[in-house]
């Protein structure tokens, strides 16, 4: 069955230390998307791709940057970790741009010391 | 600026009883909009989007662009409805299609 996994699903970093989180999917979509996951936020968008070697910035882009060097992988890079940046990641993917549904990842808990 | 409003944090209702989770939304253009789901240790998944009007797992939710909402709503709640629901509203500009989520509301069914 296709899917969409993210690993690894803990990670525990320090403040300034440079670290990516994996995105991996076998849907063959083009569309893929970073969001993370605040209490008292929902759900924000961080940065997303419409296929390979195209990359957009979302809601909350600063600090983070993503490549897409093929249709499975979407990976996120945070350049230099900071505190903010501790929450829940969720990689998603869909098939079309329109109204097909996002199928998320089961997400990585990130906190920086 | 496009927005999802979802008034509740937290909702708890007693199994049997009617659910209501509010959704209210702002958009200059057309809305598509949906509802995710995320059940406990479980990861996020469409429950409903309106443009199918559909009923799944009891719950139901019409767009009323009059009133600028799109409220999930179940007759009988059960145990298994307990999780977290998000309403997202699609919108569009210069090709980009993007979902904005609410904040979500977590939904507890007491037995």
């Amino acid at each position: 069955d296709a899917e969409i996994t993210q690993s690894p699903r803990h990670k525990i970093t320090e403040t300034g230390r440079q670290v990516t989180l994996a995105c991996h999917q076998t849907w063959n979509h083009n569309n893929m998307f970073w969001y993370r996951q605040d209490l008292g936020h929902g759900l924000r968008l961080i940065h997303y791709s419409y296929g390979v070697q195209d990359t957009n910035k979302g809601e909350v882009s600063d600090g983070y940057s993503v490549s897409r060097s093929n249709t499975e992988d979407l990976p996120l890079t945070l350049e230099s970790a900071a505190s903010s940046q501790t929450s829940v990641y969720f990689c998603a993917s869909s098939e079309t741009r329109d109204n097909s549904p996002l199928h998320f990842g089961n997400g990585t808990r990130l906190t920086v010391t | 600026a496009q927005r999802v409003t979802q008034p509740e944090k937290l909702l708890s209702v007693f199994k049997g009883a009617p659910v209501e989770l509010k959704c209210n939304y702002s958009y200059s253009g057309s809305p598509e909009l949906f509802w995710y789901v995320q059940y406990s240790r479980q990861r996020l998944q469409l429950l409903l989007r309106h443009i199918s009007r559909e009923s799944i797992k009891g719950f139901t939710a019409d767009l009323n662009k009059g009133e600028t909402s799109f409220h999930l709503k179940k007759p009988f709640a059960q145990e298994e409805d307990s999780a977290m629901y998000y309403c997202a509203l699609r919108h569009s500009g210069a090709g980009s299609y993007q979902l904005t989520f609410g904040k979500g509301t977590k939904l507890s069914v007491i037995p």
